[in-house]
């Protein structure tokens, strides 16, 4: 299994600004996954996150508005950038299982609220 | 790529009945099916899983069916408790699993 924390917890922010999340996993991981979960929504990936390399977004999500850091293989930074009141939501991290499974384990989230 | 279908959207049972999730799939190479209960407020937790090249698994109260000729596959709780009232998500793919919909099960007292 995985132990994941996220900070901020939650956040209120103005529309225009800029919020960066945190992802701290108490293993290295090789992947890791960024989604949104929308009020009473499903889970949408935003993008994988690889060490060393450029991270992968999903149709509809791009790097100039949601830039993504992975400086080693137990930290990852999601920027949500230029916010707006479309972009409240729950950002939630994710990993894979540390001994090699399909299974991922998810972080607490990040409850933002864009006014 | 993959796409998900959940259903029902909504559960509602008595305490002690049994409640089934159904979802299907649309890529026959999706290899890789959990299930995620997300109560209130809280992370999503993989509470079963199974893959493709197995019929069915067990976990005391709950089970999970995969159809791979029909590519769907179930969730079973049976005897539920009020304490399985949440949001179960179905998931499926070969790489990174795609979300269905969700099922907000609500259990009666």
């Amino acid at each position: 299994s995985a132990v994941i924390s996220q900070k901020p917890s939650r956040d209120i922010c103005q529309r225009g600004t800029s919020l960066t999340i945190q992802c701290q996993v108490d293993s290295q991981v090789t992947m890791m996954f960024w989604y949104r979960q929308q009020p009473g929504q499903s889970l949408t990936l935003i993008a994988t996150a690889n060490q060393g390399s450029e991270a992968t977004y999903e149709s509809g999500f791009v790097i100039d508005k949601f830039p993504i850091s992975r400086p080693n293989l137990t930290f990852s930074t999601l920027t949500v950038s230029n916010m707006s009141p479309e972009d409240s939501s729950i950002y939630l991290c994710s990993v894979e299982d540390p001994s090699g499974t399909d299974e991922q384990y998810f972080g607490p989230g990040t409850r933002l609220t864009v006014t | 790529g993959e796409n998900v279908e959940q259903h029902p959207s909504t559960l509602s049972v008595q305490e002690g009945d049994s409640a089934v999730i159904k979802c299907t799939y649309s890529d026959s190479a999706s290899n890789y099916f959990p299930w995620y209960k997300q109560e209130l407020g809280k992370r999503p937790q993989l509470i079963i899983d199974i893959r493709s090249n197995v019929g069915e698994k067990k976990d005391q109260r709950i089970a999970v069916t995969l159809n791979k000729t029909a590519k769907h596959f179930s969730l079973h709780i049976t005897e539920t408790q009020p304490e399985d009232s949440a949001v179960y998500f179905c998931a499926g793919g070969s790489y990174i699993p795609t979300f269905g919909r969700g099922t907000s099960l609500i259990v009666h007292p």
